[in-house]
């Protein structure tokens, strides 16, 4: 069964800093891997979807990068401002629509 | 769009009462999810739907729990009876396709209160 892992759990930089978030995961025969965003008391929010195919996605400020062969994924924040404090998951997609998600790493970026 | 659409955003019951919760997905997604959301153990998958079909609902904890999806655009989350260790933030999501191949969406969920 795929596992993911997402360390650390929590993370705290200063403002302007650049960070990286990791997730790794057991199974390397991955269909996608998709990024999310989520604010305390609300839903889920989509950042990033790499195609099994790609190395990585850029959108903004983020940066995902993907490495199937090590079980390895990383969100690059670039310039951290407050306003990206949320929490941030991996989910790893099997075939067949199963989504795998991590425990997530809550991120605190101090002004 | 307005997005994937869940109803109520706060419900606070008593226990052995039974709770609907309800979704509904972004027009045109033909796959959608249930996911329950506490604090020990994350993001659990309850159930997956994909062409209105029930696919997988290994996630369902017990019989108290029952979900439908009657068309494309709803679906019901059936807890009957609640209890208090039901207390959790209830999420629906959709996505178009079977494959994974795009980006899952999910609603602003639904918390629970079982006292």
């Amino acid at each position: 069964k795929q596992e993911v892992t997402q360390i650390p759990a929590a993370l705290s930089v200063p403002e302007g800093e650049n960070l990286v978030l990791n997730c790794s995961f057991t199974d390397s025969a991955i269909y996608n891997l998709q990024w999310f965003r989520q604010d305390p008391g609300k839903g889920l929010t989509s950042l990033l979807l790499i195609q099994s195919s790609q190395r990585e996605q850029t959108s903004g400020r983020l940066n995902a990068s993907l490495d199937k062969s090590s079980g390895r994924s990383t969100l690059y924040i670039a310039a951290s401002q407050p306003g990206d404090s949320a929490t941030y998951l991996c989910a790893v997609i099997m075939t067949g629509n199963q989504f795998y998600f991590g425990t997530g790493t809550s991120l605190t970026v101090i002004p | 769009d307005a997005g994937v659409i869940q109803s109520p955003r706060h419900e606070v019951t008593e226990m052995g009462q039974e709770v609907t919760l309800r979704c509904k997905p972004i027009s045109g997604h033909n796959s959608l999810f249930w996911y329950r959301q506490t604090m020990m153990r994350g993001l659990e998958l309850l159930i997956y739907f994909n062409n209105n079909v029930p696919i997988d609902d290994s996630g369902m904890p017990e019989d108290r729990f029952s979900a439908k999806m009657p068309n494309a655009s709803f679906s019901t989350l059936k807890i009957q009876p609640s209890e208090p260790r039901d207390s959790a933030v209830y999420f629906c999501a959709s996505t178009s396709g079977g494959s994974g191949a795009n980006v899952l969406t999910f609603g602003a969920g639904s918390r629970l209160t079982v006292l």
